[in-house]
């Protein structure tokens, strides 16, 4: 299973909202509900953002949604502030039993 | 609360076999899924595979041939032996808990480099 397909930076200024798209396969994303992303500060523990494509756990900021449609999974974060800036990705449980990852997204918080 | 902590040596020998422990707190090791997850730079992230309480495995296939998980429930750690490491297994390596299909925590992580 090759990685999923996520825009290497998206950037917005505090305020805003932004979408980050995750693009697979019919094997990967298109196969599976159960899509999840995660944030990545450098030298913290990545933290679950979203799970079972629009689902947040708690602790997690309803500015924080997700949604799918078809073989694009997608993550919208409104009101977006500074500590938003991070590293995004993907994740989704594909064919074969496997989990793969989206190649990363680098929010920037202008 | 649960946390997990990655250890072993953060070198290894081309060739050799990269060895890492991953310890759980705050929650039982029992009746849950545990992942093993890398971050190689430039990369991004790799599922490895994931081992349950009743040490059942699945591995990436991609690696396979090459990983070996499995689980200790009476010392609460499970642990990771990947073999015939080359540069390319040099990565942040990270532990996670697996619950309502996603990667619900995870360790801080820890950085294997693979150079003789």
């Amino acid at each position: 299973q090759s990685a999923l397909t996520q825009p290497a930076s998206v950037s917005g200024s505090p305020g805003q909202s932004i979408t980050i798209s995750c693009t697979g396969t019919s094997s990967n994303v298109g196969y599976s509900v159960l899509v999840s992303w995660y944030q990545l500060h450098p030298g913290k523990a990545p933290k679950l953002m979203i799970y079972e494509t629009n689902k947040r756990p708690s602790g997690v900021s309803n500015r924080f949604s997700g949604s799918k449609s078809g073989n694009t999974a997608s993550l919208t974060i409104s009101g977006l502030q500074a500590g938003d800036e991070a590293d995004y990705y993907c994740c989704t449980f594909a064919a074969g039993r496997t989990y793969v990852f989206g190649t990363g997204t680098k929010v920037a918080v202008l | 609360q649960v946390q997990l902590l990655e250890s072993g040596p953060g070198l290894v020998k081309p060739s050799g076999t990269l060895s890492l422990t991953c310890t759980v707190s705050g929650t039982s090791i029992n009746n849950n899924h545990w992942s093993w997850i890398r971050q190689t730079a430039g990369e991004g992230l790799e599922w490895l595979g994931r081992i349950d309480s009743g040490g059942t495995t699945d591995y990436n296939p991609s690696l396979k041939s090459r990983v070996i998980m499995s689980i200790d429930t009476s010392e609460s750690r499970f642990s990771l032996k990947l073999s015939s490491v080359t540069a390319a297994d040099t990565a942040v390596y990270y532990c996670a808990r697996f619950v309502t299909n996603a990667f619900d925590i995870w360790g801080q992580g820890t950085m294997v480099t693979v150079s003789s």
